[in-house]
């Protein structure tokens, strides 16, 4: 059964700095999501990863996806305030029934 | 183009008591999937209606239930309400059946039903 695993859980990071959340997941995906959630939100889509290699870019976040390594990270640069949230992974097994990862809530300080 | 709406927004239950969510997906969607999130076991696929027909369906008990309209409209029931219930649950809607064929990749997501079982 596939699962997903995000790290790290929780990450406090300065304005202006860059890092990286990362998801592995441990059998075959045919795609790969993010998602951000303000809290008592719903799911915002950010990007769909659809094949090895890709790479997508949006204002400061960017995510890419290795098939081989089974793994797809979300890089953020020069943070900003408003991208506090909680990110989610999610990996689609052939089964088609979106595995979510258990989340990485960012927190984003002058 | 309106984005997908639930209803009730909040809703507070008695343990045994049965609930019905709603969910009206984006115009011109079929598909409408629904998820759990709680803090414990976090976003849980629960099941996914396409064309009025249970397509696919997560590992939860058959006290939930679901069922799709032929406008796309769903509905989701939970009977006999337990305190592990308390969640909020999300409906999502896409074009087509499912996410991994090559006619709809992406799903949309509601604002969600907060229900509280005390």
């Amino acid at each position: 059964e596939l699962k997903v695993e995000q790290n790290p859980l929780f990450l406090s990071m300065q304005e202006g700095k860059n890092y990286t959340i990362y998801c592995n997941y441990s059998t075959t995906s045919d795609r790969l999501y993010w998602y951000r959630q303000d809290p008592g939100k719903s799911l915002e889509s950010l990007f769909v990863l659809l094949s090895n290699g890709a790479v997508k870019q949006e204002g400061r976040l960017m995510a890419s996806l290795d098939t081989k390594a089974r793994l797809s990270t979300l890089h953020i640069t020069a943070a900003v305030h408003d991208l506090s949230a909680t990110y989610f992974c999610a990996a689609l097994p052939p089964t088609d029934k979106l595995i979510f990862g258990t989340g990485t809530r960012l927190q984003v300080f002058p | 183009k309106a984005g997908v709406t639930q209803t009730p927004r909040y809703l507070i239950k008695t343990r045994g008591q049965q609930v019905t969510l709603s969910c009206s997906p984006i115009s011109g969607h079929r598909s409408v999937s629904w998820y759990q999130q709680t803090p414990g076991q976090g976003l849980q696929f629960l099941f996914e209606y396409f064309s009025e027909t249970q397509r696919n369906k997560g590992n939860f008990p058959g006290r939930f239930s679901g069922r799709q309209f032929s406008n796309s409209r769903s509905e989701m029931n939970v009977s006999t309400l337990e305190l592990g219930d308390s969640a909020l649950y999300l409906c999502a809607s896409s074009l087509g059946p499912g996410l991994a064929g090559g006619l709809a990749y992406e799903q949309y997501f509601g604002p969600g039903t907060r229900l509280t079982v005390t």
